[in-house]
């Protein structure tokens, strides 16, 4: 089955700095990737997913991914962080073997501070 | 278009009783799914309906059940609650699995005392 691990279950940047969220999947046949996130006492909403074709892929709020086969690693970036971007994030990936049900990673929290 | 409908959207219960939690998903969407979210084991997937149908199962005890109307609406029903069954139910949809994306609803909060 198809898995994914985030690095880091704490993340803190400073307002304007760069927001780098680690991602490394386990997969024996090309993944379907996504990233949710998920504000306090809501649901996950998706920020963006990759599928096939171009290995970066651009999200909302201006968040995107870059799908690195080599490295099966498909980090989130935003140049700059803003307040609003303090949330939990997750990583996950699409199991083919499993009727493409998602599997989750653990979550990584995003504190940003002023 | 409206979103994923879950409710309640807050329960308390106590031990031992029986819950049933229900879920709309988008309209045209026949896949629903249902993860259980706790601090300590994160999302766990419970099971996933698609056309009434149960596709696939998570590793939970038999306490656990769901089911999937003709309209796409899902129930999923917890049954002796334990102290441990405390945790956001939440609920997907997708038109036919996971391989777009899920749309989540805003769960519902268990509490079980």
């Amino acid at each position: 089955a198809q898995s994914v691990t985030q690095l880091g279950s704490h993340v803190s940047v400073s307002e304007g700095a760069l927001v780098l969220l680690r991602c490394n999947y386990s997969s024996s046949v090309p993944p379907y990737l996504f990233w949710y996130v998920q504000y306090p006492n809501q649901g996950l909403q998706l920020l963006l997913k990759y599928t096939t074709g171009a290995t970066l892929v651009k999200g909302i709020n201006g968040f995107e991914a870059e799908f690195k086969k080599s490295e099966t690693s498909f980090h989130l970036t935003k140049p700059s962080a803003h307040m609003s971007d303090a949330a939990e994030y997750f990583c996950a990936v699409s199991d083919p073997d499993n009727n493409n049900d998602m599997r989750f990673g653990a979550g990584t929290r995003l504190t940003v501070k002023p | 278009k409206a979103g994923v409908t879950q409710t309640p959207r807050y329960l308390i219960k106590t031990r031992g009783q029986q819950v049933t939690l229900s879920c709309s998903p988008i309209s045209g969407h026949r896949s629903v799914s249902w993860y259980q979210q706790t601090p300590g084991q994160g999302l766990q997937f419970l099971f996933e309906y698609f056309s009434e149908t149960q596709r696939n199962k998570g590793n939970f005890p038999g306490r656990f059940s769901g089911r999937q109307f003709s309209n796409s609406r899902s129930e999923m029903n917890v049954s002796t609650l334990e102290l441990g069954d405390s945790a956001l139910y939440l609920c997907a949809s997708s038109f036919i699995g996971g391989i777009y994306g899920y749309t989540f609803g805003s769960g519902t909060r268990l509490t079980v005392v």
